[in-house]
């Protein structure tokens, strides 16, 4: 059972518009979530995190909100930039898994120029 | 320092082949953590150190052998392997993943690229 979904494999958009991402989980008793960038054959880079107790967190281009009773989640990028090109993950956490992550299946994003 | 170093970056062995895979830490983190990633695909967990003791073994072939020889390093050995084995293996580390309030996310470091021929 897959606890934490991202519906789209893939997302393009062009420059300079939004790029949003979706996440949705299952687990109510998750109470923080991270995005993750990562690039091919690298590491995956945190980008932004919300805990539960919060609807929204911004950080320069990137805003994360939450939709506690839905139990989803987005990632909005905007203005989205070729170098955003990249595979996001959707990560989550709480409850018995602690602060062990869960991840969704990822979706890349291509920002075309 | 607030990286996770793993070396070798890229890996080339043969199935009768015994290699190691390194992965360092000096942020404080009393976790840490074997990730195998295929193409595609989201990071798979293989195993969980919290405070230096194996917690978690995802029912990982023995031909993956995790050792934690201090807080600060986390080792995988590997040994007769075969072709489907080879994948991005990433490893990461956080506060400990119970029994801490905070929770900061993992910080993974850049991984080991193996291929098995």
């Amino acid at each position: 059972d897959q606890q934490v979904k991202q519906n789209s494999p893939s997302l393009s958009v062009q420059e300079g518009r939004i790029s949003i991402l979706n996440c949705d989980y299952t687990n109510s008793m998750f109470d923080y979530f991270l995005w993750y960038k990562k690039y091919p054959a690298e590491g995956p880079t945190f980008l932004i995190s919300i805990s539960s107790i919060k609807d929204k967190n911004e950080d320069g281009r990137f805003t994360v909100f939450l939709n506690k009773s839905a139990k989803h989640l987005s990632l909005h990028i905007v203005p989205s930039q070729p170098g955003d090109s990249a595979v996001y993950f959707c990560a989550a956490s709480g409850g018995d898994a602690g602060n062990m992550l869960t991840f969704g299946g990822g979706t890349r994003l291509m920002v075309k120029p | 320092d607030t990286e996770v170093t793993q070396t070798p970056k890229h890996l080339v062995m043969g199935m009768t082949n015994k290699k190691s895979l390194k992965c360092e830490q000096h942020m404080g983190h009393r976790a840490m953590y074997w990730y195998k990633q295929k193409a595609k695909k989201p990071p798979e967990l293989m195993f969980v150190y919290s405070y230096e003791k194996l917690s978690i073994n995802e029912s990982v072939p023995s031909r993956f052998s995790p050792e934690c020889p201090n807080s600060s390093l986390l080792n995988l050995h590997l040994h007769a392997l075969q072709p489907e084995d080879s994948a991005l293996y990433l490893c990461a580390s956080s506060q400990p993943p119970w029994g801490t309030k905070t929770n900061y996310g993992y910080t993974f470091g850049s991984g080991t690229r193996l291929t098995v021929v």
